[in-house]
C-alpha cells in the first residue's frame, strides 16, 4: 500500500499567486516526520520544510508552509507568492520513528509550473 | 557548514561493465549515509543506508552493492551493470541520532547502453 500519496502529477500556478500541493500519508506509528523537497531540473534534492508528528503548530519556512492535518493524515505544502524559480518537482516524504526509523519514504512527486 | 559531494556527475556505461559511484561528506562526523535511485519521472527508491564504517543495510535486492570504507565516504558499486540500472543516483546524509532531515548530494546520472 502507498504510504505517501501525491495525487497531482502536475500543476500550474500564476506568478505571485499561492499554490497548495497535496500530500496524504499512511502510518500507524505515533512518531513520524514529514518533509517536503524541491527538485529543479538540475536534479538536486533541496530540503524545504519539516513537520514532526508531535508538533503543535504548522511548520513555516519563508514562503513555504506545511498545512498539517493529523486526523486526516495530510501534509500539504503551501507556497505563497509563487516565483518563476519555483517551477520544479516537489516531493513529499515521511520518516517513521519506530523500527523503520532509517527509512524515508517518498511520494511520486508533483511537477509545478509557474506561469509568468 | 556541511557539504556533500558526488562524482561523477554523469556516466555512460555499457551493459556488463563495472560501476563505482562515490559520495563524500564534509563538515560532520559519523553521519548516517544513504543511496537512492530515481528512475526518470519517478520518486526516490532507497537502495542502501549506513550508520557507520563497514555497516551497510540493503533495502532492495539487486546487482548493486555499497561500502563505507571511511566515516564520510559511501561507495555504490556493481560488478556488471544492467540496462535497468540506468537512473539518477542520489547520496544523502543526516546527523546520527537525528531522524529529522536528510540532505542530498548533486546526484549522478547513469545511462547504461
Amino acid at each position: 500500500a502507498q504510504k505517501i500519496t501525491q495525487t497531482q502529477p502536475g500543476m500550474f500556478v500564476q506568478e505571485k499567486e499561492a499554490v497548495t500541493l497535496d500530500c496524504t500519508y499512511d502510518t500507524s506509528d505515533p512518531s513520524y516526520g514529514l518533509f517536503w523537497y524541491k527538485q529543479p531540473s538540475s536534479g538536486e534534492m533541496i530540503f524545504l520544510i519539516y513537520q514532526g508528528s508531535y508538533d503543535q503548530q504548522n511548520a513555516t519556512e519563508g514562503r513555504y508552509s506545511l498545512n498539517f492535518q493529523k486526523a486526516r493524515k495530510s501534509a500539504n505544502l503551501v507556497i505563497s507568492a509563487s516565483q518563476l524559480g519555483d517551477s520544479a518537482m516537489y516531493f513529499c516524504a515521511m520518516r517513521e520513528g519506530g523500527a523503520g526509523g532509517f527509512k524515508t519514504i517518498f511520494g511520486a512527486g508533483t511537477r509545478l509550473f509557474v506561469k509568468a | 557548514s556541511q557539504t556533500i559531494h558526488q562524482w561523477p556527475a554523469t556516466l555512460v556505461q555499457p551493459v556488463g561493465s563495472p560501476l563505482s559511484l562515490e559520495c563524500t561528506v564534509e563538515g560532520t562526523s559519523n553521519p548516517n549515509l544513504y543511496w537512492y535511485r530515481q528512475a526518470a519521472g519517478r520518486g526516490l527508491q532507497l537502495l542502501f543506508y549506513s550508520v557507520g564504517i563497514g555497516q551497510i543495510s540493503s533495502e532492495v535486492p539487486q546487482n548493486l552493492s555499497a561500502s563505507r570504507p571511511q566515516d564520510r565516504q559511501f561507495i555504490l558499486s556493481s560488478k556488471k551493470l544492467l540496462l535497468s540500472d540506468s537512473g539518477f543516483y542520489l547520496c544523502a546524509w543526516e546527523k546520527t541520532g537525528n531522524t529529522d532531515t536528510q540532505y542530498f548530494g548533486p546526484g549522478t546520472r547513469l545511462t547504461v547502453l
